[in-house]
């Protein structure tokens, strides 16, 4: 059973692009969660999805960022018009449950660097 | 605002020594509890975890100590070794509303010293 997949693991974006990020949760896991670490920083929530359900955004910045998990495929982190400040890593973990119950899997994480 | 912080940032002990990293929350309502180990480049590694409702929960190596007086959870590692060395993060989830993911702090970077 693979555990939860991140790619790309590094990214390098100019500012002004776009970065899309993605993450296939573990098998049979519906709940994804969505992270995002500055250096020497703890993880900060952005996003908790459900397959076709964004169920809670409340860490999202109102612009630029958006997420998706839809009924087939990976969920995608999507960010439009990158700049600086939106270089960090981003990571993806997924339960089965809702993370209050169980604990969540994290994948590896992607890189953003943008130049 | 709350949040879960750490007392130090950085832990330094020798190897086969026992490691004792700290966390203290401010929310009383927060009614789990999780250590993460995260090595350089990867993604936080689940570790142990803890209810409210308990004080002490043990491991393979390690335990976790929750005092919901003074709102303060530690994680102690017994005869750390280098492959210990890592940030460790704890991590809080809260009933009801607001964000349904995980709050972490800011981390505790452990040093093995040979």
């Amino acid at each position: 059973n693979a555990g939860v997949m991140q790619n790309p693991r590094h990214l390098v974006r100019r500012r002004g692009q776009e970065a899309r990020l993605r993450c296939s949760p573990m098998k049979g896991h519906s709940h994804v969660y969505w992270y995002r670490q500055l250096p020497e920083e703890g993880l900060k929530f952005m996003v908790y999805l459900q397959k076709e359900n964004i169920i809670d955004e409340s860490g999202m910045p109102k612009e630029r960022f958006s997420a998706e998990f839809p009924k087939e495929g990976p969920s995608i982190l999507r960010i439009q018009q990158v700049v600086r400040g939106d270089s960090a890593a981003y990571f993806c973990a997924s339960s089965p449950r809702r993370v209050r119950n169980t604990e969540a899997f994290f994948g590896q994480g992607t890189r953003l660097t943008v130049v | 605002g709350e949040s879960v912080g750490l007392h130090l940032p950085t832990l330094s002990v020798q190897e086969g020594d026992n490691s004792i990293i700290n966390c203290a929350y401010s929310n009383s309502a927060s009614d789990y509890f999780i250590w993460y180990k995260q090595e350089s480049g990867k993604g936080p590694q689940f570790i142990i975890d803890i209810r409210s409702n308990m004080d002490k929960r043990q491991g393979q190596r390690v335990t976790v100590l929750l005092n919901k007086t003074v709102k303060h959870l530690s994680l102690q590692i017994a005869a750390t070794q280098p492959g210990d060395s890592a940030v460790y993060f704890c991590a809080e989830t809260r009933p009801g509303g607001g964000a349904d993911g995980l709050t972490f702090g800011k981390g505790t970077h452990l040093i093995i010293q040979p």
